[in-house]
């Protein structure tokens, strides 16, 4: 079974400017997870889609969306980017999120902003 | 919200010795923990996980505990090898919101 995909792996945005990340779950998984790692804060939880519905939120500002697509294949977007918001973006997938169900990660969308 | 703390930050061993790794978290509704090793460029691999109405796990060189009462739960990496130097994350869920450790830096010397 393929894992988790991340697109891009790698991105280099400037500041003000806008970037979508997209994550394709392991066939079969309906929950999507997103997290922000970062060498300062760890790995934070931004929010969770299940059925094209987000169902978790963590604390992030709203510059920070995301949405799931009908075969389960999740984007995340965040505007006016800001020099912190360089981090290492990870998608995690699980067949429908609950509480006790293991996530699998993907590799990660690297994202630098000048 | 739940809240987790990871100690040691940082631990090195000698090839063979035994590692372990400690976390508590706050939130008592919390029902699952699973650990994450995540070696460099790559995103975090499950290697074991327990569920709140379990109290030990092994698995080959792995094993993790859980206190329940004292809301602590830790990883033990018995025989350690080179391979096993990466990053480690403990996590508690509650109804499918993950919070993590802030992780532990594993390495073991050959």
């Amino acid at each position: 079974k393929a894992g988790v995909t991340q697109t891009p792996r790698y991105l280099i945005k400037t500041r003000g400017q806008q970037v979508t990340l997209s994550c394709s779950p392991i066939s079969g998984h309906r929950s999507v997870s997103w997290y922000q790692q970062t060498p300062g804060q760890g790995l934070q939880f931004l929010f969770e889609y299940f059925s094209e519905t987000q169902r978790n939120k963590g604390n992030f500002p709203g510059r920070f969306s995301g949405r799931q697509f009908s075969n389960s294949r999740s984007e995340m977007n965040v505007s006016t980017l800001e020099l912190g918001d360089s981090a290492l973006y990870l998608c995690a997938s699980s067949m429908t999120g609950w509480a006790e169900e293991t996530q699998y990660f993907g590799p990660g969308t690297r994202l630098l902003v000048l | 919200g739940e809240n987790v703390e990871q100690h040691p930050s940082t631990l090195s061993v000698q090839e063979g010795d035994s590692a372990v790794i400690k976390c508590t978290y706050s939130d008592s509704a919390s029902n699952y923990f699973p650990w994450y090793k995540q070696e460099l460029g790559k995103g975090p691999q499950l290697i074991i996980d327990i569920r709140s109405n379990v109290g030990e796990k092994k698995d080959q060189r792995i094993a993790v505990t859980l206190n329940k009462t004292a809301k602590h739960f830790s990883l033990h990496i018995t025989e350690t090898q080179p391979e096993d130097s990466a990053v480690y994350f403990c996590a508690a869920s509650i109804e499918g919101d993950m919070r993590f450790g802030a992780g532990t830096r594993l390495t073991v010397k050959p």
